[in-house]
């Protein structure tokens, strides 16, 4: 299975609203509602913060939200704060019942 | 609160196999959920390592299929990892974490991981 593909890294400035793309195939994030986004800091294990394309976890902050088109899933973040500044992926259920990741994004708060 | 504690050796001879276990508190692995290893290469991406359910048979990344056996051991709440055969290339933080989400990959829970070295 070959790992999803997502932009090496993105900016923004603090306050602004920044998507991150997320594109597979159709045997996985085209073919279930299973894509799920995770927050890393350095250091530190990555933090579930979306399931089910769109489905928010409790605790984590509702600025954060997910969407699906096709076989490309998207992860927005609106007012962008400094905290945010993080590596961010997504990973899919695939047809053959496994899990796949994307390569990954840093994201810069400027 | 559900915790997860990787432990195992840090430094592997390539060729050899690389063995860890995973100890799971405050949730018995028996009463549900899928677990799974995870691992991710210093300044890379992660990567899917494989994911096992208390009653039925593991699923495993196809690329190390041939290399990987992950098991469960219920009556000391815990699962394990073995990958044979390392090279450097399996040089990585080894994390298990639990899938909350059936097993669609959504890893809620995670474990702090354990860095292992493949060399001689």
């Amino acid at each position: 299975q070959s790992a999803l593909t997502q932009p090496a890294s993105a900016s923004g400035s603090p306050g602004q609203s920044i998507t991150i793309s997320c594109t597979g195939t159709s045997s996985d994030v085209g073919g279930y509602n299973h894509v799920s986004w995770y927050q890393q800091h350095p250091g530190r294990a990555p933090k579930l913060m979306i399931y089910d394309v769109s489905n928010g976890i409790s605790g984590v902050s509702n600025r954060f939200s997910g969407s699906k088109s096709g076989n490309t899933a998207s992860l927005t973040i609106s007012g962008l704060q400094a905290e945010d500044e993080a590596d961010y992926y997504c990973s899919a259920y695939t047809t053959s019942s496994t899990v796949v990741f994307g390569g990954g994004t840093r994201l810069t708060v400027l | 609160q559900v915790q997860l504690q990787e432990s195992g050796p840090g430094l592997v001879k390539p060729s050899e196999t690389l063995s860890l276990t995973c100890t799971v508190s405050g949730y018995s692995i028996s009463s549900g959920y899928n677990w799974a290893w995870i691992r991710q290469p210093p300044g890379k991406g992660l990567e899917w390592i494989g994911r096992i359910y208390h009653s039925g048979p593991p699923h495993y990344n196809p690329s190390l299929k041939s290399r990987v056996t992950i098991s469960v051991d219920t009556s000391k709440n815990q699962f394990s990892l073995k990958l044979n055969s390392v090279t450097a290339a399996d040089t990585a933080m080894y994390s298990c974490a639990r899938d909350g989400n059936y097993e669609y990959g959504a890893f809620d829970i995670w474990g702090q991981g354990t860095m292992v070295t493949v060399s001689s």
